[in-house]
């Protein structure tokens, strides 16, 4: 299985700025996703990040408030803009290959937005 | 788009006894179905997953099941221990993409 490393791994920030998360996987992956888990929910896939093209989002995100880039295999990162204290939550990437089914999981980054 | 729902909510146990989560999908083009496990304030773990063309498998303790027809699958541990205590969500796909998931299994495994 791939290691999936986010950078940061908590945060506390300020309504109305951005933050950038980072994720990256030790190897070649086909296929890295964003999801959102808010306190004691489930996982709300966010987008599919894809290489080498605009990422492809789910209802009810949008590239504006969710901008994703993906510039290589290993490598994607979600802003997220002009915060407010309901985006608070912990975003997760995954990655896998498109051979495989599998998806795996990075640590998540924990945000709190005050 | 796919909704997939999962039962119970709240599951507890006492050591030794066995535990059974069960969830249901939508979308009948979906084709994988793995089950993660997530302790508290970790990532989520895949634990076992199921391919719509197999209709049981087993890891040690862990089994799942699929009923195709009733678009159902089901996860069950066997021999419970403390430390099987987590949340356990389902989740199906259609080749890896658009992963939906179920809103999760609290498992308390009393000692």
């Amino acid at each position: 299985s791939a290691v999936i490393s986010q950078k940061p791994s908590r945060d506390i920030c300020q309504r109305g700025t951005s933050l950038t998360i980072q994720c990256q996987v030790d190897s070649q992956v086909t296929m890295m996703f964003w999801y959102r888990q808010q306190p004691g929910q489930s996982l709300t896939l966010i987008a599919t990040a894809n290489q080498g093209s605009e990422a492809t989002y789910e209802s009810g995100f949008v590239i504006d408030k969710f901008p994703i880039s993906r510039p290589n295999l290993t490598f994607s990162t979600l802003t997220v803009s002009n915060m407010s204290p309901e985006d608070s939550s912990i975003y997760l990437c995954s990655a896998g290959t498109s051979g495989s089914n599998e998806q795996f999981f990075g640590p998540g980054t924990r945000l709190t937005v005050l | 788009g796919e909704n997939v729902e999962q039962h119970p909510s709240t599951l507890s146990v006492q050591e030794g006894d066995s535990a059974v989560i069960k969830c249901t999908y939508s979308d009948s083009a979906s084709n994988y179905f793995p089950w993660y496990k997530q302790e508290l304030g970790k990532r989520p773990q895949l634990i076992i997953d199921i391919r719509s063309n197999v209709g049981e498998k087993k890891d040690q303790r862990i089994a799942v099941t699929l009923n195709k027809t009733a678009k159902h699958f089901s996860l069950h541990i066997t021999e419970t221990q403390p430390e099987d205590s987590a949340v356990y969500f389902c989740a199906a796909s259609m080749d890896n993409n658009d992963m939906r998931f179920g809103a999760g299994t609290r498992l308390t495994v009393k000692p």
